[in-house]
């Protein structure tokens, strides 16, 4: 089975700052990789996904991805934090079954970000 | 073009009781899953529907279960309620199915709250 490891529960940055959320994922063969953001209150968004096509993904407000099968990681980072950055991130893998798929999540991230 | 609609958003249910939670998906798409989102466990893969016909089904026990009807809604259903089943139940979209790097779309949510 596919999994993926949040290894910060919680991360805090001064805006302006850059951020690093850090993911690693267990697979057996070429995973598909999301992360998604969610906003208090909210649904789920999806900030970007890797598919292979290459190894740094970019995605949308400023957010992006490096995707290293050496490391098994997957961190997302964005050069400049904005207070509205401020929010729950979500690694997660998109894990093929006997019929459809499935998404792992994991644990995920809060991000704080002060003036 | 509507993004994916859940209702209600908000529940409260005594235990012991049964509630039913509605998805519209967005407009063409024929997939639909569910997930459950607590403090505790995170968000965890319920089941996906496609077709009506239900595909994967995650680790939960018997007493949640869902359709899709032929216009592509969806419904969940808990039986006999218990504490445990407090949480943000997360209804997602995606066409096509059965591909691993398909994006979900996801709806709002509806927060159960067991008494």
């Amino acid at each position: 089975a596919q999994s993926v490891t949040q290894l910060d529960s919680h991360v805090s940055v001064s805006e302006g700052t850059p951020v690093l959320l850090r993911c690693n994922y267990s697979s057996s063969y070429s995973p598909s990789l999301f992360w998604y953001v969610q906003h208090p209150n909210k649904g789920l968004q999806l900030l970007l996904k890797y598919t292979s096509a290459a190894t740094l993904v970019k995605g949308i407000n400023g957010f992006e991805a490096e995707f290293k099968k050496s490391e098994t990681s997957f961190h997302l980072t964005k050069p400049s934090a904005h207070m509205s950055d401020a929010a729950e991130y979500f690694c997660v893998v998109s894990e093929s079954r006997q019929a459809g798929t499935a998404l792992i999540f994991g644990k995920g991230t809060t991000l704080s970000v002060s003036s | 073009k509507a993004g994916v609609t859940q209702t209600p958003r908000y529940l409260i249910k005594t235990r012991g009781q049964q509630v039913t939670l509605s998805c519209s998906p967005i407009s063409g798409h024929r997939s639909v899953s569910w997930y459950q989102q607590t403090p505790g466990q995170g968000l965890q893969f319920l089941f996906e529907y496609f077709s009506e016909t239900q595909r994967n089904k995650g680790n939960f026990p018997g007493r949640f279960s869902g359709r899709q009807f032929s216009n592509s809604r969806s419904e969940m259903n808990v039986s006999t309620l218990e504490l445990g089943d407090s949480a943000l139940y997360l209804c997602a979209s995606s066409q096509p199915p059965g591909q691993k790097n398909t994006e979900a779309f996801f709806g709002q949510g509806t927060r159960l709250t067991v008494v």
